[in-house]
């Protein structure tokens, strides 16, 4: 099915450092959203975005909505050993089905203490 | 616990056999969507239902598949003459109607197929 162009696949970063990963694609989306998955669980929802150049932020997190609707964006700062596990986007795409989210692959991190 | 509940969490099952999952939604949600979910991949969907009604299926749901509602509250997804693809994690997830973006994860069915 079709999914996501979510980036970087992985990273190994230090306690402290700030991470950012994107998710683009070559339709245009109505909604963007983060979710981040522990292993054996199922996503939780980190942020929404709705508009078009919209920025929203959740804690040390902040997320932006692209302004070509095609793309967005996840900046964790000053990371914790908690951030570790899968973060994923999803999309609603324009003119597609009511409710059928669409994934990315997902950007696995590691944090180092 | 209000969030969305999963049984079972983890179901081994040999080649051929039929397997029923049931998903609980957070109540008064009105859609309740499944979705599948494979190693190193994010999850895909498979259908949805706005109270009992399934209101769409993906081309991933064969005909081996069947998801029901009946009462528009719980949904049991089953699996007939299971084959060692359908090894995955089996997502559902819920929002209230009108809101068909933020939709609520449960912590999933991890099915093994031997």
């Amino acid at each position: 099915g079709q999914q996501l162009n979510q980036s970087p696949q992985s990273m190994f970063i230090q306690e402290g450092e700030d991470v950012s990963m994107n998710c683009t694609s070559s339709s245009i989306f109505n909604t963007w959203l983060w979710y981040k998955q522990d292993p054996g669980e199922g996503p939780v929802l980190l942020i929404a975005l709705y508009k078009a150049g919209e920025l929203t932020s959740n804690g040390r997190l902040t997320a932006q909505f692209g302004i070509t609707r095609k793309d967005s964006f996840l900046n964790i700062s000053a990371s914790i050993p908690s951030d570790v596990g899968i973060y994923f986007c999803a999309g609603l795409r324009d003119g597609g089905s009511q409710g059928n989210l669409i994934f990315g692959k997902g950007t696995k991190l590691s944090v180092k203490p | 616990d209000t969030g969305v509940s999963q049984n079972p969490r983890h179901k081994i099952t040999k080649r051929g056999q039929n397997v029923t999952f049931r998903c609980d939604p957070i109540s008064e949600h009105n859609r309740l969507y499944w979705y599948r979910q494979t190693l190193g991949q994010g999850p895909e969907f498979l259908t949805y239902f706005q109270n009992e009604a399934q209101l769409e299926k993906s081309r991933l749901l064969s005909d081996r598949f069947s998801a029901e509602r009946p009462k528009g509250s719980f949904s049991t997804l089953e699996i007939q003459r299971t084959e060692q693809g359908d090894s995955a994690m089996y997502l559902c997830a819920s929002n209230p109607s009108g809101r068909n973006d933020e939709q609520f994860f449960g912590p999933g069915t991890r099915l093994t197929v031997l």
